[in-house]
């Protein structure tokens, strides 16, 4: 499977800021996804990072709050805009590997004051 | 659309007995099932996967499970936890073509001395 890496691994920000989080996979992949994962909760499809094309979002989730890029078949970005402590979760990204499976990178642990 | 149940929201358990963690499902279509674990301040790692052949799946770390398609069944199983085994764990279902899975609310497995 793909070794899935993420920057930063945590941070604290402040509200009305913005984060831009990283994803690295060491090998080409076709489908990249990003998550959050609320306290104490399950994980909630952000968007779909298409390479060259817009992200896919979910309902609830527009590309104002949550810009995506994915300029690369093993890099995307995921921005979360004008935070509140409402955006306090756990960041994901994935990808889809072999046997329609999605492995997951580490995770990005952001904490709004 | 498909569904996951996990029933119990934490399972603790003495080391060396067995566990059980269950998880159902539902969908009007053929189905893929995983199970995924999350240690603490870490990202989501696969355990197993059933994407067909035999119902009983074998994965990392002593792990196993197995799909029952009558009762829309594939329970989490192992015959001695150790207390590296404390972690959340999650139940997840695609449908062939989807690549997206539905996450279940996930499983405390507490494991204590």
């Amino acid at each position: 499977s793909a070794v899935i890496s993420q920057k930063p691994s945590r941070d604290i920000c402040q509200r009305g800021t913005s984060l831009t989080i990283q994803c690295q996979v060491d090998s080409q992949v076709t489908m990249m996804f990003w998550y959050r994962q609320q306290p104490g909760q399950s994980l909630t499809l952000i968007a779909t990072a298409n390479q060259g094309s817009e992200a896919t979002y979910e309902s609830g989730f527009v590309i104002d709050k949550f810009p995506i890029s994915r300029p690369n078949l093993t890099f995307s970005t995921l921005t979360v805009s004008n935070m509140s402590p409402e955006d306090s979760s756990i960041y994901l990204c994935s990808v889809l590997g072999d046997g329609e499976t999605q492995y997951f990178g580490p995770g990005t642990r952001l904490l709004v004051l | 659309a498909q569904s996951v149940t996990q029933l119990d929201s934490q399972v603790p358990v003495f080391e060396e007995a067995p566990v059980e963690l269950r998880c159902n499902y539902s969908s009007s279509v053929s189905v893929y099932l995983f199970w995924y674990v999350q240690y603490p301040n870490q990202g989501l790692q696969l355990l197993l996967k059933y994407l067909s052949g035999s119902t009983l799946v074998k994965g990392i770390n002593g792990f196993e499970a197995e799909f029952n398609k009558s009762q829309t069944s594939f329970h989490l199983r192992k015959p001695s936890v150790h207390i590296s085994d404390t972690a959340e764990y999650f139940c997840a279902v695609s449908t062939g073509g989807s690549y997206i899975p539905t996450f279940g609310r996930g499983t405390s497995l507490i494991v204590h001395p």
